[in-house]
């Protein structure tokens, strides 16, 4: 099973700030890299699929990047709707696996 | 629209069995694989199982192998969990979950909160 670990584990930023969001995976996943949004009492919302592509509707500062077994997730100016805890998974392999989560939270 | 409306969730004894439902509306089901993912209370996302478009061919994480089976209905453009055996950490709300590129849904239901306690 791969094993996706995420840093950090909290984010403490305001609005307007950048932030960066780190993904590693125990192998290389190619670049099947998957990047969610998840809102306390809301169900996931699919961001970014294969390391880069932003999904329908997702705004352009949202960004993904990396290859193999490192990849982020870059915010690039928060807005008051982005923080939320934010999840990475890999669909290279079954079983496909989440990382443990990042919480963007208003510093 | 899509809709994703999952059912069938509630308390159950540890040992005992429940069936849960997702039906789908606003795409065509017989056409996309269909996941199930679970969220222990406070906890990440895990993937349960999942069920390619026509139903031949199914996955099980290795924690529910054995005692979960997955199907669905193209007629009736549903999808199921068969759940037995339930243990406490089983106790989870449950996903129903699916999109254009498998293995990164962007449909969702609102979940379907399974306790299992006795």
């Amino acid at each position: 099973e791969i094993v996706l670990t995420q840093s950090p584990a909290t984010l403490s930023l305001s609005p307007g700030e950048r932030a960066t969001l780190s993904c590693r995976a125990s192998q290389s996943v190619s670049s099947y890299l998957v990047w969610y949004q998840q809102k306390p009492g809301q169900a996931p919302r699919l961001l970014i699929y294969d390391t880069s592509n932003r999904a329908t509707g997702i705004p352009a500062r949202f960004s993904g990047s990396g290859s193999g077994t490192d990849f982020t997730l870059t915010i690039s100016s928060l807005e008051p709707e982005d923080f939320a805890v934010y999840y990475c998974q890999q669909r290279s392999n079954w079983p496909l696996t989440f990382g443990g989560g990042t919480k963007v939270e208003i510093k | 629209e899509v809709q994703l409306v999952e059912s069938g969730g509630g308390l159950v004894q540890p040992g005992g069995s429940l069936r849960l439902s997702c039906a789908a509306s606003g795409f065509t089901f017989n056409s996309y694989w269909m996941d199930w993912v679970r969220q222990a209370p406070g906890k990440g996302l895990m993937w349960v199982s999942r069920i390619n478009s026509d139903g031949s061919s199914t996955s099980f994480a290795d924690s529910v192998k054995g005692r979960f089976t997955i199907s669905r209905d193209n007629a009736k453009n549903t999808l199921y969990l068969q759940m037995n055996s339930l243990r406490a950490e089983d106790t989870a709300v449950y996903y129903c979950a699916s999109g254009r590129v498998v293995g990164a849904p962007d449909y969702w239901g609102q979940g379907t909160l399974v306790t299992v306690s006795s």
